[in-house]
This record gives structure tokens, C-alpha cells and sequence, in this order.
């Protein structure tokens, strides 16, 4: 069935260093999300790409959609404690009606 | 606030149980999607409605159940309930998810966290 995953599960980093998490699709996907949920919160939208090779950034964070369109990144330069959280990617398949399928999840912590 | 409602909050049930979870979807959203968060897990897709029309199954077991109803709010029924259907609940509603057509983001509800005791 479609997976997708996402790698590391769990990140520690001092503050002040970067982040980057990692999602990878078992099939091309048409496009992805990234959501952050913060610890007793819930998932909230970050940003969705959508064209092979794409990048795009919201202030210290970039985002990138594989040329393939299987896999995806997100990168968080110079971490802040407000960082802290579970970062999801969906992926949308188009041929199972263009359904989201959610990460696993990378979970990051930021020591002060 | 996403303004996806979602109720109760909590909820705490005995084994065998029935509840029902209801979620009000964002003003305007079409779609409505249901998932399951257990501990340290990540998000379970179970079902999509889409403008009160079945769109999408997931991981949803036979002892679940959903409609979305004219009003497009939507309803998640768990019976005979298990002490490892205890999670939170999410529903999440977005614009379009019909074909691709439409806003897809999806906004998420607090979460209705579900003990089976």
C-alpha cells in the first residue's frame, strides 16, 4: 500500500543549530503538504508544493519537492525553542483519487 | 483557531461502548476528513467526506462509522469500543478534494481525545 516516511522519527538539536527532516513516497505523488503540529496541538499547514524540483522558503524555513516527485524536505536554519514539534509532509496521490497521505512524522526538540 | 469544531474534548468510555464524535467543518469547506492520532504516532487517515458524499477510505475499521450530513457537519461513530481505540481524533475540513479541484489545504479541529477505560 502507499507509505510514506519520514526520517529521523525523533530530532534533538541545540538551539542555534539547523534541522532538516526528510519524506520519502513508495510512489510519484502530484503533490505535498507540510504541517507542524506543536506538542498538545494539533496539525496546522505550512506550506504545499506542487512542481518537480521546487523550492520555497518562509523565513527560516525551506522547502523542497524532489525532481522526481517522490520525496521531499524540510530544512530549519538556526533553530529557535519555538521550533519545538512534530513536523508531518502529506503526500496527494493522484491515482487513489487524491487522497493525503501523512508521514510518520519527525518529532524536534530544541535545547535552550 | 482553524475553525473546525470539533466535540467533546474529552471523552472517557467503558469497553463496549458506543460514542459519536462530531466536527463542524471551516464555513465554506466541502471536505471533511477524519484521523486517528495514538500516542507518539502519527496521523491514521480513516475516511473523507466530500459535499456529504463517501470520497475516500482508510485504516477505518468495521466498528467505525461516518456521514457528513446536509449542513456538511460531520459525524464519527466507534462502537464496540476497545482499549486500544483510545486516541485523539481529528477532523480536518478543506474547500476542494473532489478531483483535485479546490483549496486542498487542510485546517485541523483541537481533537477529541477518546480514553476507553
Amino acid at each position: 500500500g502507499q507509505q510514506v516516511m519520514q526520517i529521523p522519527q525523533y530530532q534533538h538539536v541545540q538551539e542555534g543549530e539547523d534541522f532538516t527532516t526528510y519524506c520519502n513516497s513508495s510512489t510519484t505523488l502530484s503533490n505535498i503538504q507540510w504541517y507542524k503540529q506543536r506538542p498538545g496541538g494539533h496539525p496546522v499547514f505550512l506550506i504545499q508544493l506542487v512542481k518537480s524540483g521546487e523550492v520555497k522558503k518562509q523565513k527560516r524555513l525551506t522547502f523542497q519537492f524532489g525532481e522526481a516527485k517522490k520525496n521531499s524536505s524540510l530544512h530549519i536554519t538556526a533553530t529557535q525553542t519555538t521550533d519545538v514539534g512534530t513536523y508531518f509532509c502529506a503526500g496527494r496521490v493522484r491515482k487513489t483519487g487524491n487522497q493525503f497521505y501523512f508521514g510518520t512524522g519527525t518529532s524536534l526538540t530544541v535545547i535552550p | 483557531d482553524s475553525g473546525v469544531t470539533q466535540t467533546p474534548k474529552h471523552l472517557i468510555t467503558a469497553t463496549g461502548q458506543r460514542v459519536t464524535l462530531r466536527c463542524s467543518p471551516r464555513s465554506g469547506d466541502l471536505s471533511v476528513y477524519w484521523y486517528q492520532q495514538s500516542l507518539d504516532q502519527g496521523l491514521q487517515f480513516l475516511i473523507q467526506y466530500y459535499n456529504g458524499e463517501e470520497r475516500a477510505k482508510g485504516n477505518i475499521l468495521e466498528r467505525f462509522s461516518a456521514q457528513q450530513f446536509p449542513d456538511l457537519h460531520s459525524e464519527l461513530n466507534l462502537s464496540s469500543l476497545e482499549l486500544g481505540d483510545s486516541a485523539l481524533y481529528f477532523c480536518a475540513s478543506s474547500e476542494g478534494g473532489r478531483q483535485g479541484k479546490g483549496n486542498t489545504e487542510a485546517f485541523f479541529g483541537q481533537g477529541t481525545r477518546l480514553t476507553v477505560v
